[in-house]
């Protein structure tokens, strides 16, 4: 199967960028698309096909991704902002991988 | 706007049939732009994709290798839903559910509420 792998836990200060990586053997060539989950909702999407924004989600949410690694990265970060992250690709193989996430801490 | 709701019972004795529903508004079970997901998370097992059914002039449905055996994912176009059925249940099914759309890029952008099933006699 396919691992996508994820810091388990990522810290920043108030107004400052957050990265969170997500790593997997050619990840790059795929799309990745990036989750934010607050404890005891639902996973709503902040960036899809590697670096686009739904419509409603703040500009401080942006993605990359290249080689074997995507990022998201959270400019001017806020206390709301502090949620579990999730990372996701798609396989040839018609399978969908998640990321084991990482928790963001706004403090 | 796009609206999942799901509808199923939270507790399942082990060997039996976990059984749940998704009621779409907004969009239809038989959009030839969409596939229709479940999706399961756990403490131990994270965000696991279990499946999804789509209809493409006739439907498909795609399946995880770790559920495949156990798993059966149908569009009901007459209520504008689907359903998710995992049989044989033991406790590491033990999760909560959510139902999702996929747009015809491959990501959920819109997600049900989520239902913790409980596999426990």
């Amino acid at each position: 199967s396919y691992e996508l792998t994820q810091p388990p836990s990522v810290s920043v200060s108030p107004g400052q960028t957050a990265s969170i990586t997500c790593s997997a053997d050619k990840l790059g060539d795929k799309y990745a698309s990036w989750y934010q989950q607050k404890p005891g909702q639902s996973p709503v999407l902040v960036i899809y096909q590697d670096v686009k924004r739904p419509s409603g989600i703040p500009e401080r949410f942006s993605g990359s991704n290249s080689g074997n690694t995507a990022t998201l990265t959270i400019s001017g970060t806020q206390a709301m902002d502090e949620a579990d992250y999730f990372c996701q690709a798609w396989d040839i193989t018609t399978a969908v991988f998640f990321g084991g996430g990482t928790k963001l801490t706004v403090l | 706007q796009v609206q999942l709701q799901q509808s199923g019972p939270g507790l399942v004795k082990p060997s039996q049939t976990l059984s749940l529903t998704c009621a779409i508004s907004g969009d239809s079970v038989s959009s030839k732009s969409a596939a229709w997901n479940w999706i399961r998370q756990s403490p131990s097992r994270g965000l696991e994709w279990l499946g999804r059914t789509f209809y493409r002039s006739k439907w498909y449905s795609d399946y995880a290798v770790s559920v495949k055996s156990r798993i059966t994912i149908n569009p009901d176009t007459s209520k504008n839903q689907f359903s998710l059925q995992l049989n044989s249940v033991t406790p590491e099914d033990t999760a909560v559910y959510f139902c999702a759309r996929e747009p015809t890029t491959p990501n959920f952008d819109y997600w049900g509420q989520g239902t913790l099933v409980t596999v426990s006699s």
